[in-house]
């Protein structure tokens, strides 16, 4: 299957610095890429939807000023969360859909974010 | 009514016993199926995709799908320890840029 490619895998910052997480399609044309938030023993909770070179559309209660989304080119998207405290804690998931000729998505091995 | 519905379980099952998980969604029009497994702390792995109604096998692996019932199923013969995961059925109305909508997940023990 498809390789989507999420980093760092892990990751613990101070409470009010800013963290990146970067999710790259290793091996098709990512025209969509999904961020989804996972807390212990629940289902993913769609954060947002970003194509490339548009805005994201962020489902209702993000933060679309906390939770930064770059999708700058058919590999690649960024989630950025600024000023980050210990309730960001949580396991970010990135996931990509190639468009037309193939419906399945992919997902990231995923980000586990610790704020302290 | 959520869109889609899955028991959460736990489900706990011998080693080499046959596994049924089942999702019901109440939206005609999503017509792409998938079946994902998640490791704890992992991004959830596709294992199957369906498009439509009919069954589709791999390996171990059958995924059904019913559309005049609205109900997905995934069956798991012969099942191993390392099939326990948690079980997240998805689906979509088109294969473009929306988002999938998930079930909550099915968390499966396989005792050897």
């Amino acid at each position: 299957g498809a390789v989507v490619s999420q980093h760092p895998s892990w990751v613990i910052c101070k409470s009010g610095t800013s963290v990146k997480i970067e999710c790259r399609s290793l091996d098709f044309q990512a025209t969509t890429m999904f961020w989804y938030r996972q807390f212990p023993k629940q289902s993913l909770m769609l954060m947002a939807t970003s194509n490339e070179g548009s805005k994201a559309t962020y489902e209702q209660g993000v933060e679309k000023d906390k939770f930064l989304i770059n999708h700058a080119s058919l590999t690649l998207s960024t989630l950025t969360v600024t000023s980050a405290h210990p309730e960001d804690s949580s396991f970010y998931i990135c996931s990509a859909r190639g468009g037309q000729d193939r419906f399945e998505a992919f997902f990231g091995q995923g980000t586990r974010l610790t704020v302290v | 009514q959520k869109e889609v519905e899955q028991d959460p379980g736990p489900l706990s099952v011998p080693e080499g016993a046959i596994v049924s998980l089942n999702c019901t969604y109440s939206n005609s029009a999503f017509q792409y199926f998938m079946w994902y497994r998640q490791y704890s702390r992992k991004g959830p792995e596709l294992l199957m995709y369906t498009y439509s109604s009919g069954n589709k096998e791999d390996g171990r692996f059958t995924a059904q799908v019913d559309k005049s019932s609205k109900y997905i199923s995934l069956f798991i013969r012969d099942s191993q320890p390392s099939d326990s995961a948690t079980y997240l059925c998805a689906m979509s109305r088109n294969s473009g840029n929306t988002p999938l909508v998930f079930g909550k997940g099915t968390r499966l023990s396989v005792i050897a």
